[in-house]
């Protein structure tokens, strides 16, 4: 079955610390792995994305993620945490079968303390 | 450049009331359609998604329901709100023959049945 887990329902880190946001997928074709950040009371944006080639792909605010195929995981890190990061953050995945649903994770939800 | 608008905002209303929310996307064409809720505090659910006019999925029995009068335009419906219906709704579009693109999300509608 098709399915995204993030485990860590909330973290808290501290304002400059880093940050890394756990996601595992489980798919059944090439997937196509996104990762959206949702601040209170708004839609979803999205961070970055993978679809091939380098693992480490870049996103914006500063996020990167990197896709570990035998790992079937697709982890969020920033090196510096600022306060404007506190948000809601959703890994996903979707593909080119299997339809059009894209498939998200509960999401976790980041605390920053000054 | 694409845009999504969502109305009403904000929304109270009482149980057994209908509901019509709305969403229209701008400059781009045959987009994919999703509806999401957003129960506090949880994880986003799809209720439905279209892939064109008329072309409506359902992913959650209940009491709500949509339709795509215009390409551009997705509307969810009930005769009868519940008061498991409150949460925050989200309308997505997205393009491409599957769920291998990023979704565009439109600000959300808060919706309070008291």
């Amino acid at each position: 079955a098709q399915s995204v887990t993030q485990p860590d329902i909330h973290i808290t880190v501290s304002e400059g610390a880093s940050l890394e946001l756990r996601c595992n997928y489980s798919y059944g074709a090439t997937p196509y792995l996104f990762w959206y950040v949702q601040s209170p009371g708004q839609g979803l944006q999205l961070l970055l994305k993978y679809f091939s080639g380098d693992t480490l792909v870049q996103g914006i605010k500063g996020f990167e993620a990197e896709f570990k195929r035998s790992q079937s995981s697709f982890n969020l890190r920033k090196p510096s945490v600022h306060w404007s990061d506190a948000a809601e953050y959703f890994c996903a995945v979707g593909g080119n079968t299997g339809g059009f649903k894209t498939i998200f994770g509960a999401g976790t939800r980041l605390f920053v303390k000054a | 450049s694409q845009t999504i608008h969502q109305w009403p905002a904000t929304l109270v209303q009482p149980v057994g009331s209908p509901l019509s929310l709305e969403c229209t996307v701008e400059g781009t064409s045959n987009p994919n359609l999703y509806w999401y809720r957003q129960a506090a505090g949880r994880g986003l659910q799809l209720l439905f998604y279209s892939i064109g006019i008329g072309q409506i999925s359902s992913e959650v029995p209940q009491n709500l329901s949509a339709s795509r009068p215009q390409d551009r335009q997705f509307i969810l419906s009930s005769k009868k709100l519940l008061l498991s219906d409150s949460g925050f709704y989200l309308c997505a579009w997205s393009v491409g023959q599957g769920s291998y693109n990023e979704q565009f999300f439109g600000p959300g509608t808060r919706l309070t049945v008291l």
